[in-house]
């Protein structure tokens, strides 16, 4: 079993939708968890970054962490077709020498229609 | 800043051929991370470097794989001898020291092809 599952969809949404993006894990020691999102062809890019349990807002974007199911998510409000790429929840723990090593979900693809 | 910079952005190389992979890192990060990406297996981390020194090289899949960081603005990763099931998109990142070292920094990825 993966230390980090997501699904990798395709999840197809409207314009406008409400868009929900999940990861589970296995690891207790889990302490940072980041999503980034990777358009065709780029490198990863942070997108949002939450330490412990909480909820985290930036614009359209929400971030939920409930370490007690070890479950996390990304929530897009209003999704617009630029929003269409994949996105990975990646996480790291708190021991120093871990605390820099991530753990990345294998990616789940969005896309956002017209 | 420029951020992560790779280079090539592509590699097409023979079977058996040395593939060397370039990364310089944004200035003033402290740690460098080698990433190789596959439909397969998603991002999976290779080899990481904190202040130049590897701290973690546990995901080199073999010997042929090794990695290099002689100051604190380049660094390589070498193949030697490649195999077709080494065709991933490589990546690069950094980050900052302190607990701001889990926002990672990733450069635009080399896509190598080993025919």
């Amino acid at each position: 079993q993966k230390e980090v599952e997501q699904d990798p969809g395709p999840l197809s949404v409207p314009e406008g939708a409400i868009v929900s993006l999940n990861c589970t894990y296995s690891n207790s020691a889990f302490q940072y968890f980041m999503w980034y999102r990777q358009y065709s062809r780029k490198g990863p890019e942070l997108l949002m970054y939450t330490y412990s349990s909480g909820n985290k807002e930036d614009g359209r974007f929400t971030a939920q962490v409930d370490k007690s199911s070890k479950y996390i998510s990304l929530f897009i409000r209003d999704s617009q077709p630029s929003d269409s790429a994949t996105y990975l929840c990646a996480m790291s723990g708190l021991r120093t020498g871990t605390a820099s090593k991530l753990t990345f979900g294998t990616g789940t693809r969005l896309q956002v229609t017209l | 800043d420029a951020g992560v910079i790779q280079s090539p952005r592509h590699e097409v190389t023979e079977m058996g051929q040395e593939v060397t992979l370039r990364c310089k890192p944004i200035s003033g990060h402290d740690y460098l991370f080698w990433y190789r990406q596959t439909m397969m297996r998603g991002l999976e981390l290779l080899i990481y470097f904190n202040n130049n020194v590897p701290i973690d090289d546990s995901g080199m899949p073999e010997d042929r794989f090794s990695a290099k960081m002689p100051n604190a603005s380049f660094s390589t990763l070498k193949i030697q001898p490649s195999e077709p099931r080494d065709s991933a998109v490589y990546f690069c990142a950094s980050s900052h020291r302190d607990r701001e070292s889990k926002k990672a920094f990733f450069g635009q990825g080399t896509r190598l092809t080993v025919v």
